[in-house]
């Protein structure tokens, strides 16, 4: 079964101090991306990867980095959060969207004061 | 643009059938997804339409028409563990993505 491990799960901070949220999973998937989701917008796509070194941005990636260094792990900076970051963010994988659908992590609570 | 539309919250009961619908224009069409979230969860895939008709599983189903840009989730024999948020997505042009629209809450009621 896919598992999708995301730390922390919840996290309070302010403004301006760095913090990264990890993803890894344990299925050897290529696609890996992350959404946060907001009351009234659904989830947006920040930003995705379709393999080692090959990262690409989604729909609101400002604010944010990622790296994916390694098959399994694809972590999200937040270099200097702001409160417009407070959200809950998912890490989600795919064998490939054309045949497989999203294996979403538990997801993180991140609240920017 | 793109947009994907679903009403923002029903009720039924206990036993009954509903019909969630989603509309949705996009750049291309290569694919419709729902999941179900419950409150405080993540997301779990429910079913993938990417030709026209009814794919049935279960208790749910789930039907497409590309002409019109339309699908609906059907439920039936509800459940109190139904009531959850029912999310529609696409896969357009941008193979590498999925649109999400923002959510159907049922609340399903004894």
């Amino acid at each position: 079964e896919a598992q999708v491990t995301q730390n922390p799960r919840y996290l309070i901070t302010v403004t301006g101090k760095k913090l990264t949220v990890t993803c890894s999973q344990n299925m050897n998937h290529e696609y890996m991306s992350w959404y946060r989701q907001d009351p009234g917008l659904g989830l947006r796509q920040i930003y995705y990867s379709m393999n080692v070194e090959v990262t690409d941005k989604g729909d609101v990636p400002e604010g944010y980095k990622v790296s994916r260094k390694e098959k399994r792990n694809f972590p999200l900076i937040l270099e200097s959060p702001s409160p417009n970051q407070t959200s809950l963010y998912f890490c989600a994988i795919s064998q490939g969207l054309n045949t497989g659908e999203l294996f979403f992590g538990e997801g993180s609570r991140l609240t920017v004061l | 643009g793109q947009n994907i539309d679903q009403p923002t919250e029903m009720t039924a009961t206990e036993g009954a059938i509903v019909q969630i619908n989603c509309t949705y224009q996009t750049s291309g069409f290569n694919g419709l997804f729902w999941y179900q979230q419950h409150a405080g969860e993540a997301p779990t895939f429910l079913s993938y339409n990417v030709l026209d008709g009814l794919e049935e599983k279960g208790r749910f189903s789930s039907f497409l028409s590309r002409s019109k840009g339309y699908s609906y989730l059907l439920l039936k024999e509800l459940q109190m563990k139904d009531s959850a948020s029912y999310l529609c997505a696409v896969r357009g042009d941008n193979d590498d993505k999925l649109i999400f629209g923002t959510g159907t809450r049922l609340q399903v009621f004894p």
